[in-house]
């Protein structure tokens, strides 16, 4: 079975350029969130969604963060602009609804650093 | 609303030592408890879980935590501990409300030295 995948691994930009970061769940997960971990600090949830529809955004920057997921399958998280305070891990994770037990399943994660 | 205190940042502990990492969580209804590692350079992955009854739950790898439903309290245990339990331990709580919600602690990071 196939994990979750994330693109880019890394990605370096100046402050007020804009990025985005592709998650692509695994195949049949509902449920797909993403997380921002800043160095030696645990996970902050950003938005969660529900197919297609989100759940829960409420800590998700939203003047300059968004993020979609068209067709209830893979998801884009965008920046824009980027501040330095945004460099961070941005870690993708998803989990099956029905009968779901909450176990989360972890993308390597994207590694953005604002300069 | 749910909350996740880990109560210490870093444990350093020699090689084949017992070693406990903290974790107390709040939450106003009945939740999963997890702990998941992340190993250096890696993503997060899942060491063990309480769902329900037996309050002990094990791991492949030697961990073990006991879920204390009284001082809320979900402490990662481990009798002798190896260099590559090096890693950073985060504790995490999950509670159904209109699909899981999933909360983390700030993350142990693990020292074992030879």
């Amino acid at each position: 079975e196939a994990g979750v995948a994330q693109s880019p691994r890394y990605k370096i930009i100046e402050k007020r350029q804009s990025v985005a970061f592709w998650c692509n769940p695994i195949s049949g997960h509902a449920t797909l969130y993403w997380y921002q971990q800043i160095l030696g600090q645990g996970p902050k949830l950003l938005i969660q969604f529900q197919n297609n529809g989100v759940v829960d955004d409420s800590q998700l920057p939203k003047d300059r963060f968004s993020a979609e997921r068209l067709k209830g399958v893979d998801s884009t998280l965008k920046i824009q602009p980027a501040k330095l305070e945004d460099s961070a891990v941005y870690l993708c994770a998803s989990s099956l609804m029905t009968g779901s037990t909450g176990e989360l399943f972890f993308g390597e994660g994207s590694r953005l650093t604002v300069l | 609303a749910q909350s996740v205190t880990q109560l210490d940042s870093q444990v350093p502990v020699f090689e084949e030592a017992p070693v406990e990492l903290r974790c107390n969580y709040s939450s106003s209804v009945s939740v999963y408890l997890f702990w998941y590692v992340q190993y250096p350079n890696q993503g997060l992955q899942l060491l063990l879980k309480y769902l329900s009854g037996s309050t002990l739950v094990e791991s492949i790898n030697g961990f073990e935590a006991e879920f204390n439903k009284s001082q809320t309290s979900f402490h990662l245990r481990k009798p002798s501990v190896h260099i590559s339990d090096t890693a950073e331990y985060f504790c995490a709580v999950s509670e159904n409300s209109g699909g899981f919600k999933t909360i983390f602690g700030a993350g142990t990071r693990l020292f074992v030295k030879a």
